[in-house]
């Protein structure tokens, strides 16, 4: 059973660089078995797929979000990141990190997701 | 390319709940369902279209009809009451993408 935990800074200015990193617990980043995502939920609202990276290290990211985002796999921490640029008060929202199933496509695993907040 | 589903239904105790998400991929690709409570993380319901994931009680059910899948709630109870979402993916399977969300009310 996998564990998943965001951490971050919560409160980032505007045009700065958010990042997030998602520890994963309970079974190996290598693994073949899992992608791994980010979503998000601006405050009231519904969810929003940020993008993802595969075992392999393909990434894939929301079109509307490609030129402002980064994810990436630290193997050595168990942990994969996201970094978000140029980030504007419409980036306020809940952040998910997320253990997407190989062979179903399925979102298995969630983080508790983190509140980050866009305010000078 | 977007997933379109009904901001609200409202059904009382033992009754069924349909909620329907409308695509124009989804005839090409799977459908996946998720149930989130006020302050938590969504959990898992289904999976491509109608598989229900360990754990998840039958009373929860899908369907495909070409370009709308349904996900079905039979003898709701007040435990059900949350936002649900449908994800799909668009017709290349290469971008993720998630419906708007339909909270179901049990009166």
């Amino acid at each position: 059973q996998l564990q998943l935990q965001e951490s971050g800074p919560g409160l980032v200015k505007p045009s700065e660089t958010l990042s997030l990193t998602c520890t994963v617990s309970g079974g190996s980043i290598s693994s073949s078995s899992y992608s791994w995502g980010w979503i998000r939920q601006p405050p009231g609202k519904g969810l929003e797929w940020v993008g993802s990276i595969s075992y392999a290290g393909s990434t894939y990211y929301n079109p509307s979000l490609k030129s402002r985002v980064t994810i990436s796999v630290d193997t050595s921490k168990n942990q994969f990141s996201l970094k978000l640029s140029s980030v504007t008060a419409a980036d306020t929202a809940v952040y998910y990190c997320a253990g997407i199933a190989a062979a179903e496509s399925s979102i298995d695993y969630w983080g508790q997701g983190t509140l980050l907040t866009v305010s000078s | 390319y977007e997933l379109t589903q009904p901001p609200s239904v409202s059904v009382s105790p033992g009754q069924t709940a349909r909620i329907t998400c409308s695509g124009d991929a989804l005839p090409k690709q799977y459908a996946y369902w998720y149930q989130q409570k006020p302050g938590q993380a969504p959990v898992l319901v289904l999976y491509q279209d109608s598989e229900r994931p360990s754990g998840i009680p039958e009373r929860f059910s899908g369907s495909n009809s070409g370009t709308t899948v349904t996900l079905t709630i039979s003898g709701v109870q007040a435990e059900d009451e949350a936002d649900y979402y449908c994800q799909s993916a668009d017709i290349s399977g290469t971008y993720v993408l998630f419906g708007g969300g339909t909270k179901l009310t049990v009166l």
